[in-house]
């Protein structure tokens, strides 16, 4: 299967931690990446190959994998990061890549 | 500094032709995929196709075969995405990025995005 699944929103107080899963059979044996897309502007590449994080992106920002899901948590979450975030990996083939649903991240 | 400039807004009629442009500087721009991606509103992303401009691999999501075009011009480090028919529900955000999203390649850089109205 090439889906990738994300929870639709998230809601959290400013300096809580936001963990965002993204499952999909694919993820075992894909790496994943993570985008964060606010109104407005562009997508930004948050994480790259399950974990890594490209300069300039905030340490609170990380990634992590299990098996076939995997997570993006944002440590102590800022007012700033209110925005959808989508995970991405390539599909079975390993040829086209398939973006997840996804999530919708409140700062109350 | 990698930056990928987007051709301005299109307002069309369902049935017109559209062409629209995702011009690249900053790296070699035979070396990585581009991609578009498209964000109809309210809706999340989603992948259309990609080109290699080094060889012009080019692949096309399901969704999307037979519906676009997908080209490049190395000579001045552009890629394209056309349509031969428009319709209303391609009405959308547009966005190029550099890479492919598959293997270790992330999507690291994405233009600022084209928005396509498509209305009679």
């Amino acid at each position: 299967s090439s889906e990738l699944t994300q929870p639709p929103s998230v809601s959290m107080s400013p300096g809580q931690t936001a963990r965002i899963t993204c499952s999909g059979e694919a993820l075992s044996k894909q790496f994943t990446f993570w985008y964060q897309k606010k109104p407005g502007q562009a997508p930004v590449l948050l994480i790259y190959k399950d974990s890594e994080r490209p300069s300039g992106i905030p340490e609170r920002f990380s990634g992590s994998s299990s098996g076939t899901t995997v997570t993006l948590t944002i440590s102590g979450v800022q007012a700033e990061d209110e925005a959808d975030y989508y995970c991405q990996s390539a599909d079975s083939s390993g040829r086209y890549p398939v973006f997840g649903g996804g999530t919708k991240v409140t700062v109350l | 500094e990698v930056q990928l400039l987007q051709s301005g807004a299109e307002v069309k009629k369902p049935g017109e032709s559209l062409e629209i442009s995702c011009r690249a500087s900053g790296y070699s721009f035979s070396t990585y995929f581009i991609t578009w991606v498209r964000q109809m509103p309210g809706k999340g992303l989603e992948f259309m196709g990609m080109i290699y401009p080094g060889d012009s691999d080019t692949r096309y999501s399901p969704s999307f075969q037979g519906q676009v075009t997908i080209s490049a011009d190395k000579s001045i480090n552009t890629a394209y995405l056309q349509w031969s028919r428009l319709k209303a529900p391609d009405t959308a955000m547009y966005y190029c990025a550099r890479g492919g999203g598959v293997g270790e390649s992330p999507l690291d850089s994405w233009g600022q995005g084209t928005l396509v109205t498509v209305s009679s």
